[in-house]
C-alpha cells in the first residue's frame, strides 16, 4: 500500500518562493505526480518524477529523492491565481496506472 | 467534444435510489478510473479499468459498480444511494506515460 503525507495548508507572499513537500511510503515506487486544484474545480496535471532530481517547467519545479520517499514542488515568482490545493500522487509498480493521492495542500497566496 | 465529459453536473438523490453518473472521453485511452474527493480525505479510488472490457476495485469500491462496454464510456452506477455517498466524483483517463487527465466533476449530494 502507499501512505502519503503532505502539510495540509501553507500562505505564501505574491512574487515570492514556495516549497511544497510530500513524503511517501510505499510497497513499490513507479513515479510521482502533483496536481493543481482550484477550489470547485477539476485537478490538472503538473508535473511528473520517475528518476531523482529536478524537473523544472516554467514557474514549477518538482524535485524527487526515492531513497527517501520524499518529493518537492517548487512555485516561483508566486501569483494571486496560484492559490489552490496541491495533491501529490504516486504510482506503485504493481497497479497499472494507478494513482493514490495525498490529501492536499491548500495554498494562500497574499499581496 | 474534448478530453473527458460527465454528466450531470449536479445532482440531488435520495436515500435508495439508483443513478448513474456517466463519463466520456474522446482521447482513445485505454484506462479510466472513478474518484471520489470528500473533505479532508483527499481524492479516493472507486474503480478502474485498465481497457475495455475489464474493470477491477480501487480502494473504496463498496455501493458502487461500473462497466466498460467500449473504450469511451465508462458509467458509475450507485444502485442504492445512502447519505455516505455524498461527495464530489471525478473521472479519469490516462495516456501511454500515465498520466490522468480528469473530468469536470459531479456534485451528489444524498439526503
Amino acid at each position: 500500500g502507499q501512505n502519503i503525507d503532505q502539510p495540509t495548508e501553507m500562505t505564501a507572499t505574491e512574487g515570492a518562493i514556495v516549497q511544497i513537500n510530500c513524503t511517501y511510503q510505499t510497497s513499490g515506487f513507479n513515479g510521482l505526480f502533483w496536481y493543481q486544484q482550484h477550489a470547485g474545480e477539476a485537478p490538472t496535471f503538473l508535473s511528473y518524477n520517475v528518476l531523482d532530481g529536478l524537473e523544472e517547467k516554467g514557474r514549477f519545479s518538482s524535485f524527487l529523492s526515492r531513497s527517501k520517499g520524499y518529493s518537492y514542488l517548487l512555485l516561483k515568482e508566486l501569483q494571486m491565481k496560484d492559490s489552490a490545493s496541491y495533491l501529490c500522487a504516486v504510482r506503485d509498480v504493481g497497479g497499472g496506472n494507478k494513482l493514490t493521492f495525498g490529501t492536499g495542500t491548500q495554498l494562500k497566496v497574499e499581496l | 467534444i474534448a478530453g473527458i465529459t460527465q454528466a450531470p453536473t449536479s445532482q440531488i438523490l435520495a436515500a435508495g435510489r439508483r443513478m448513474t453518473l456517466r463519463c466520456t472521453q474522446d482521447m482513445r485511452h485505454n484506462a479510466m478510473y472513478w474518484y471520489r474527493q470528500d473533505l479532508g480525505l483527499g481524492l479516493r479510488l472507486i474503480h478502474y479499468s485498465n481497457t475495455a472490457g475489464t474493470t477491477g476495485k480501487g480502494e473504496v469500491p463498496d455501493g458502487y459498480s461500473v462497466s466498460r462496454a467500449n473504450t469511451d464510456d465508462f458509467p458509475l452506477t450507485l444502485a442504492s444511494a445512502v447519505p455516505s455517498q455524498t461527495s464530489v466524483y471525478f473521472c479519469a483517463s490516462s495516456d501511454r506515460l500515465g498520466t490522468q487527465y480528469f473530468g469536470p466533476g459531479t456534485r451528489l449530494l444524498v439526503l
